[in-house]
């Protein structure tokens, strides 16, 4: 069945560790988001990529990085965990020429 | 600037009461806009969407949305509220033209009261 899968649920790391927040779809969607979600309900934009080996920066100014070297995997990285970067993120991704969005189950990420 | 207003960051209602959570757009063009749902430790889940035609909109677990053009709204409602019912809930709006992100409501939590 197509969908959208993030790894791991739940995350619970030290500061200073690195860290990959894996993104997966098998719905051939060229178009992939992350968003930020604090205990607040917001979402925010961090990331997104319409195609393959194509990043921008979203509306909400992030340390993490992403990369996108396979239509299906849009990872998520930060290179160096602080307590700050506690949130749930989520992935989501959508087809070409509009439509909603598939949403991943989330990651929630506790950096103690 | 565009946005997605969701007045109400709480809706209580009762079991078996009708339910209403609000929402108003200011975007350019012609919106696509729908709603989405979100349980405790989750992802957010498609309800609906409007694009063109009807303007009342019927989705899943027996929630619908009416279109108001001349209001710039698109209103989820819910004959008869479930206590399962009880979720974050988020409106999203697609702008006319070439851009193909959603943007998204502030949320709305929903509690229904058994």
């Amino acid at each position: 069945e197509a969908d959208i899968y993030q790894t791991p649920r739940y995350l619970v790391i030290g500061t200073g560790k690195k860290i990959t927040l894996e993104c997966s779809q098998t719905m051939g969607h060229d178009k992939m988001y992350w968003y930020q979600q604090d205990p607040g309900m917001e979402l925010h934009l961090i990331h997104y990529s319409y195609g393959v080996n194509s990043t921008e920066k979203g509306d909400l100014s992030s340390e993490s990085t992403v990369s996108r070297i396979r239509t299906e995997h849009f990872p998520l990285t930060l290179e160096s965990a602080r307590p700050s970067h506690t949130s749930q993120y989520l992935c989501a991704s959508s087809p070409t020429g509009g439509g909603g969005y598939t949403f991943g189950s989330g990651t929630r990420l506790t950096v103690v | 600037a565009q946005s997605v207003a969701q007045p109400e960051d709480q809706v209580n209602v009762a079991e078996g009461n009708p339910l209403t959570v609000k929402c108003t757009y200011s975007v350019s063009g012609n919106p696509y806009l729908f709603w989405y749902v979100q349980y405790p430790n989750r992802g957010l889940q498609f309800l609906l969407k409007y694009i063109t035609g009807d303007n009342l909109v019927k989705g899943s677990y027996g929630f619908e949305a009416e279109f108001n053009k001349s209001q710039t709204s698109f209103h989820l409602k819910k004959p008869s509220a479930l206590v399962s019912d009880s979720a974050l809930y988020f409106c999203a709006v697609r702008p006319g033209g070439a851009t193909n992100k959603l943007i998204f409501g502030t949320g709305t939590l929903l509690a229904v009261q058994p």
